[in-house]
């Protein structure tokens, strides 16, 4: 299994702000990836985050929307820029620690409210 | 692009009856996951299935890919008011090593 952190768990945020979400995993991954999760609906891949490159992004995201780093092993940010209220949702940091297997450990999330 | 579909939406039922989930591909996997996620929480694997017409057991659920890799299935036996939460098939693609979610159903179970 696996260790990770997100924060903020919650937060409230105006239209037109930035808000960026940690992701700190108790030990080295191999992926993590970013997933967004609307109330009562399903996982949306947004993007795999690469470690010391860009960040792979899936159809319908971009980077100039939700910039991504990955530092090291261990660590990544997502970033929600200039959100609106179709922003608001759960954001969660994924790692999986085989890439063979793809069994995903999930972080407690991150609930993003736009006003 | 790969899409994962799942059925039904939801599900009601009482205490003690079965549950089945149905999880279907419109391409075929390498292998396929199941998570449960509980009300207010994250998804939690459940199992994998990598086989052509694999079935695996965890006390009272069962789980089984179709011989073609395109579909799956989670039986509960016996539901208990333990079970619920929303269950998500995910299929993975392993040369693009992600997993694509289905659209989860959300079981119910009245005591």
């Amino acid at each position: 299994s696996a260790v990770i952190s997100q924060k903020p768990s919650r937060d409230i945020c105006q239209r037109g702000t930035s808000l960026t979400i940690q992701c700190q995993v108790d030990s080295q991954v191999t992926m993590m990836f970013w997933y967004r999760q609307q109330p009562g609906q399903s996982l949306t891949l947004i993007a795999t985050a690469n470690q010391g490159s860009e960040a792979t992004y899936e159809s319908g995201f971009v980077i100039d929307k939700f910039p991504i780093s990955r530092p090291n092993l261990t660590f990544s940010t997502l970033t929600v820029s200039n959100m609106s209220p179709e922003d608001s949702s759960i954001y969660l940091c994924s790692v999986s620690r085989d890439p063979n297997t793809g069994e995903l450990f999930f972080g407690e999330g991150s609930r993003l409210t736009v006003l | 692009g790969q899409q994962v579909m799942q059925i039904p939406q939801y599900q009601h039922v009482q205490e003690g009856e079965d549950f089945t989930t149905y999880c279907n591909s419109s391409t075929t996997l390498s292998n396929i996951q199941w998570y449960k996620q509980r009300p207010g929480g994250h998804p939690v694997f459940l199992i994998q299935l990598v086989k052509s017409g694999e079935v695996k057991k965890q006390k009272r659920l069962t789980f089984q890919f179709g011989e073609a890799k395109k579909n799956s299935s989670l039986h509960i036996t016996a539901t208990q008011t333990t079970d619920v939460g929303t269950y998500f098939c995910a299929g993975v693609n392993t040369n693009a090593g992600k997993s694509t979610f289905g659209d989860g159903t959300t079981l119910t179970v009245k005591p």
